[in-house]
C-alpha cells in the first residue's frame, strides 16, 4: 500500500545545478500537486495537475518545471537552482470526497542548494 | 490576506488531557473543504480529518475532532486523551469548491509531556 512515493529523501545541489524530483501514485488518482514548505510559511502550491496531460501554474511556480508523465508520475524539475529554493518539497495526489479533495502526500524531499 | 489563521504556533500538554487546536479561515464561497494534516518530526503529511462546508454534523475520527463554526469561521481540531506520540505540527488548510489550491494555515507545533 505504498500511496505517494517520492524521491529523492535528500539532496544538496550547488547553485546553477538542475535535478528532477520524482513522484509516483498508485491510488489512481486524476490530480497531483508539488507543494514547497519554508519555516513559517505552512506550504504553498508550486505546480498542479487536474488530469493526465495537463498542468497549471500554482501561487510559486517560478524556477520550476513540471511534468505529468501518465496517470501515475508527476515530476518536478528545477532547471538552475538557487540557494531560494532551499525547501522541503511535498508531492500529493487527491480524489474527490464529497465534492472537494482530499490529498494524500507523499514523505517530502529536503533539498538545499549552496 | 490570511485565508488560514493558526494563532498558535506552540503548544504544550499533559499526556492523557484533551487539546483543542484553533483555526480560523476567510472565505466567501459558500463551497469549500477544511482539512487538518499531522506533520511528525519525520516530515510527512498525515491527513488527519475533513469536514465539508455542507456538513451537518462535526467531523469525526477517532480521537481527533473537528469542532466546527461555520458562522464564526472556525475549525479547531480537538485531539482527546493525548499520546506521546501526538507530538507533531498540525496544519490547518481549506480548499474552495473549484479552486485547486489547498491552503494552508502556519502551523501549530504540539507537544505532548509525560
Amino acid at each position: 500500500n505504498a500511496g505517494v512515493t517520492q524521491t529523492p529523501k535528500f539532496q544538496v545541489l550547488k547553485t546553477g545545478q538542475s535535478m528532477t524530483l520524482q513522484c509516483a501514485q498508485d491510488m489512481n488518482h486524476n490530480s497531483m500537486y508539488w507543494y514547497r514548505q519554508d519555516p513559517g510559511m505552512g506550504l504553498r502550491l508550486i505546480y498542479y495537475s487536474a488530469s493526465e496531460g495537463t498542468t497549471d501554474k500554482g501561487e510559486v511556480p517560478n524556477g520550476y518545471n513540471v511534468s505529468r508523465l501518465n496517470k501515475r508520475e508527476f515530476s518536478l524539475r528545477l532547471e538552475s537552482a538557487a540557494p531560494s529554493q532551499t525547501s522541503v518539497y511535498f508531492c500529493a495526489s487527491s480524489v474527490e470526497v464529497r465534492h472537494n479533495e482530499k490529498l494524500f502526500f507523499g514523505s517530502g524531499t529536503q533539498l538545499s542548494v549552496l | 490576506a490570511q485565508k488560514i489563521t493558526q494563532t498558535q504556533p506552540g503548544m504544550f500538554v499533559q499526556e492523557k488531557e484533551a487539546v483543542t487546536l484553533d483555526c480560523t479561515y476567510d472565505t466567501s464561497d459558500p463551497s469549500y473543504g477544511l482539512f487538518w494534516y499531522k506533520q511528525p518530526s519525520s516530515g510527512e503529511m498525515i491527513f488527519l480529518i475533513y469536514q465539508g462546508s455542507y456538513d451537518q454534523q462535526n467531523a469525526t475520527e477517532g480521537r481527533y475532532s473537528l469542532n466546527f463554526q461555520k458562522a464564526r469561521k472556525s475549525a479547531n481540531l480537538v485531539i482527546s486523551a493525548s499520546q506521546l506520540g501526538d507530538s507533531a505540527m498540525y496544519f490547518c488548510a481549506m480548499r474552495e469548491r473549484g479552486a485547486q489550491k489547498l491552503v494552508f494555515g502556519q502551523g501549530t507545533r504540539l507537544t505532548i509531556n509525560p
